[in-house]
């Protein structure tokens, strides 16, 4: 299995709703990222797991949450969200977070609108 | 600042021809760099990458070079095929193996 399998593809939700993004891979990999893409512009990096610690956050809004149950799952858990946080998220993971050169493997991401 | 840059938001190439897609980076520090593609509404896909002590790799269709001294790598498809149209982006890491992108280059490979 070379694939990250993300879900939901598509997600609306209001700005007072209580939603999650999961992210999953059986590749052995020990680093998992968030990203997100807003329209026409390159991925922007949120939230860094290595062996399932959380170990960067690009100054995500608390409205953010996420977390790695296990070495295979990677959750964002979503609360207040504003409509301007309407993108498409993105979930990658590398064999190793500390070792410069590996490629990412992303999922096709959650498109996400906040209404 | 942006520390990947692709100037070119667009090119346009006859099928058979060949696509240059051209990357700046001003982080010395960099010492990986990869090329993504990416189709409306997926995930990017890993294409290529290079190492800081190369100046070429290639594989099949994908070439891409790697100028130190003016910090530019380019990537070259030869020969471009329709199935090519995408979005394509170039991105650096360091040792911490955090990818930093550029704001991509949409290609559209003419039939």
């Amino acid at each position: 299995d070379t694939e990250v399998t993300q879900t939901p593809k598509h997600l609306v939700m209001g700005m007072t709703n209580k939603k999650s993004l999961k992210c999953e891979q059986h590749m052995g990999h020990r680093a998992m990222y968030w990203y997100k893409q807003k329209a026409k512009k390159p991925p922007e990096l949120m939230f860094v797991y290595s062996y399932e610690k959380l170990s960067i956050n690009e100054s995500v809004p608390s409205r953010f949450s996420p977390e790695c149950p296990n070495s295979s799952l990677l959750n964002l858990h979503l609360h207040a969200l504003q409509p301007e946080d309407s993108a498409l998220y993105l979930c990658a993971s590398s064999p190793e977070q500390d070792r410069g050169g590996y490629g990412y493997t992303f999922g096709s991401g959650t498109r996400l609108t906040v209404v | 600042d942006q520390q990947v840059k692709q100037n070119s938001p667009s090119l346009s190439v006859q099928e058979g021809r060949i696509s240059i897609l051209n990357c700046d980076y001003t982080n010395s520090m960099f010492d990986y760099f990869l090329w993504y593609k990416k189709y409306p509404a997926e995930g990017p896909t890993f294409l290529i990458s290079i190492s800081s002590i190369k100046d070429k790799n290639e594989d099949g269709r994908f070439t891409v070079f790697l100028n130190k001294s003016a910090k530019h790598l380019s990537l070259h498809i030869v020969p471009s095929q329709p199935g090519d149209s995408a979005v394509y982006f170039c991105a650096a890491s360091n040792a911490g193996n955090m990818l930093t992108f550029g704001g991509g280059t949409r290609l559209m490979v003419k039939p």
